[in-house]
This record gives C-alpha cells, sequence and structure tokens, in this order.
C-alpha cells in the first residue's frame, strides 16, 4: 500500500486541455515535492512545498499544498506535447526517508 | 556539468552474475540515497548514506544487495547473484543535509536487465 496515493494513474488529453493531478495520504508531510521524469531519465525536481496552504506557480503549473500538508495537487493549464511525462509527488513525514506516490503519467497529443 | 552522474546507464546480465553500480553525488552534498523503480512504479527507498556512513537501509535491501561510501563522496551499489527480480532501474540522489528543504537530486539511473 502506497503511502502516497496518486490520481489519476494515467492521463491523455488534447494539447491545450487543462488538468489536475492529486497526491493524498493520511499522514502529515513535513515537505512535499513534485517530480517530473521522462523515459528512461531520473526524477526531475519541479517544486517543493513546505507550508500548509502554500500555492506555486511555475510557469503554467500550479502546485498546491493542502492545509493539513497531507495532500497536494498539481494544475497544469493549457497543457502542451512538452507536459509529456510521469508526474511524482514525494514527501518527508518522519525520518530522512522520502517516500513517493505511485505516479501519474501523462500524455498531451497535439 | 555538476549534477549527479550514475555509470553505467544501462547493464545486462545473465542471472547469477554480481554487477556493480557508481554514483557521484553534488560535489557539497553530504547525504546520498539510492532508491529502485520498476516499470510504471514511483521510486522505492533502498539506503542512505550521511557521509561515509549508512544510516539507514530498507527491508528491500536483501543480503545479496551492499552500498559502500568510502570516503564520503561517491558511492557503489553492488548486487550479488543477481536475480531475473532485480531487473529495474536504479536510481542516486543527493541532498544537503541542514538546508530547509533537503531537496534531492537526482541521477539518470542505471537500467539493469537480468536475463
Amino acid at each position: 500500500t502506497q503511502l502516497l496515493e496518486q490520481s489519476p494513474q494515467f492521463l491523455s488529453i488534447q494539447e491545450g486541455e487543462n488538468l489536475t493531478v492529486y497526491c493524498n495520504s493520511s499522514s502529515v508531510f513535513s515537505s512535499l515535492q513534485w517530480y517530473r521524469q521522462e523515459p528512461g531519465e531520473g526524477p526531475v525536481l519541479l517544486v517543493t512545498v513546505v507550508t500548509g496552504g502554500e500555492v506555486k506557480k511555475l510557469k503554467r503549473l500550479t502546485f498546491q499544498f493542502g492545509d493539513a500538508r497531507k495532500d497536494s495537487s498539481l494544475h497544469i493549464t493549457a497543457a502542451q506535447p512538452g507536459d509529456t511525462g510521469l508526474y511524482l509527488c514525494a514527501g518527508y513525514n518522519a525520518g530522512n526517508m522520502l517516500t513517493f506516490g505511485g505516479g501519474t503519467r501523462l500524455m498531451v497529443k497535439p | 556539468d555538476t549534477g549527479v552522474s550514475q555509470d553505467p546507464r544501462h547493464k545486462i546480465t545473465k542471472r547469477g552474475q554480481n554487477v556493480t553500480f557508481r554514483c557521484d553525488p553534488i560535489s557539497e552534498h553530504n547525504r546520498l540515497y539510492w532508491y529502485r523503480q520498476t516499470l510504471g512504479q514511483g521510486p522505492e527507498f533502498l539506503t542512505y548514506f550521511q557521509n561515509e556512513a549508512q544510516l539507514e537501509k530498507s527491508r528491500l535491501l536483501s543480503d545479496r544487495f551492499s552500498a559502500e561510501r568510502p570516503k564520503g563522496s561517491f558511492s557503489t551499489l553492488e548486487i550479488q547473484r543477481t536475480e531475473q527480480g532485480d531487473s529495474a532501474m536504479y536510481l542516486c540522489a543527493s541532498s544537503l543535509v541542514g538546508s530547509r528543504r533537503e531537496e534531492q537530486f537526482f541521477g539518470p539511473g542505471t537500467r539493469l536487465t537480468v536475463l
């Protein structure tokens, strides 16, 4: 059982559409990170959220950390084919282990 | 390029052989992590070092696996008597302990295929 549950697992959309990916847990996290991973490569850090309720924007990507620091979301506006990849959330709860969700595989068709 | 590097990028081996992977972290980072990722899943923690000390090991790390970081810089991960179930992407990450967010930065991974 994943400590962090991501939904949806798969998402296939057309270029220009908006989407939201969710990362949920019953545990509290001191911080939560979002990564994007392309096939055959390591995950690349997109953002870290630390404060409950925090919202961060990275161009067309908006990240939100839940008030209780148990959940997070990633919203992409006007998705482009270059956004295609595996999106992973990961968090520290207790100790120094980073726990990952199962990932959301996004495909954006031109 | 001052990011995390891993070598080799790909390794194909026969069942029963031993393999060793290397990770070079970002130079000023004192923590180094190993993860394993199977197809369609998120990475799973294996072990981590702070400087040269191995501080935590996952239950996933069977006695066929051993990791070292002898001088607190690069690290090696060895798998003895490989099994087909060991086929996966092995990822290394590094971080700077004491930084507020302790963000981990990943290398490109070593993809292991056991035939």
